[in-house]
């Protein structure tokens, strides 16, 4: 079993601070993927990072895939309280592999007005 | 269908009764997930489909558990002699292929809670 571990596990802080939460493992990965979930939902994609050292932005979220393919974070400026809930870091394996996509634990993140 | 369809959304069963929840997939998804998710935690990878290949049976958390893909459409996660630990919100995801960089989407979830 190929292990995300993500970082902090719980987050709250006021509404206009900046904030970022890690993805981490020791294996590497083809693809990361950024999921976000609200209670009563299923997770919902935000973004999927493919090559070492790639950045992308998502309006106040900016994610960013490690050199080496083994490590993601999401950084969010000035958060808002629509930004609550939380955030989980899925990896991908090329060629395939024995447990498909990969989740980390995810990061609860509450965002207070 | 628009989107993955999971049923019930919500189910009370019984201790030891054996229960039955429902995934929809996209159509044309040829991957299909289960997940456990408990109150407050990430997700739990239980089983894995991929077009006619075998599926990938090692999350499941023990041999009451069982699931099922006909026609590489439809899932049914079947859970037999239901236990009080087996409560959580079981998730289903497909995807158009699951090799590098496929989005999963998700249902709703069905929400079990054996008493």
């Amino acid at each position: 079993t190929q292990l995300l571990e993500q970082s902090p596990q719980f987050l709250s802080i006021q509404e206009g601070e900046n904030l970022t939460v890690y993805c981490n493992s020791s294996s590497v990965f083809s693809s990361l993927q950024w999921y976000r979930q609200e209670p009563g939902e299923g997770p919902v994609l935000l973004v999927t990072v493919v090559t070492g050292g790639e950045v992308k932005k998502l309006k106040r979220l900016t994610f960013q895939f490690g050199d080496a393919r083994k490590d993601s974070s999401l950084h969010i400026t000035a958060a808002q309280p629509g930004d609550t809930g939380l955030y989980l870091c899925a990896g991908a394996h090329a060629g395939g592999g024995a447990d498909g996509l990969t989740f980390g634990k995810g990061t609860h993140l509450i965002i207070q007005p | 269908g628009a989107g993955v369809s999971q049923s019930p959304s919500n189910k009370v069963t019984e201790k030891g009764k054996d229960v039955e929840l429902r995934c929809d997939p996209i159509s044309g998804h040829t991957a299909l997930y289960w997940y456990r998710q408990s109150l407050g935690q990430g997700l739990e990878f239980l089983i894995y489909f991929q077009g006619n290949s075998a599926p990938d049976k090692s999350g499941l958390p023990s041999d009451r558990f069982s699931a099922e893909r006909t026609g590489g459409s439809v899932s049914t996660l079947t859970i037999q002699r239901t236990q009080q630990e087996d409560s959580a919100v079981y998730l289903c995801a497909s995807s158009l292929n699951r090799q590098g960089a496929g989005e999963a989407f998700f249902g709703q979830g069905t929400r079990l809670t054996v008493v």
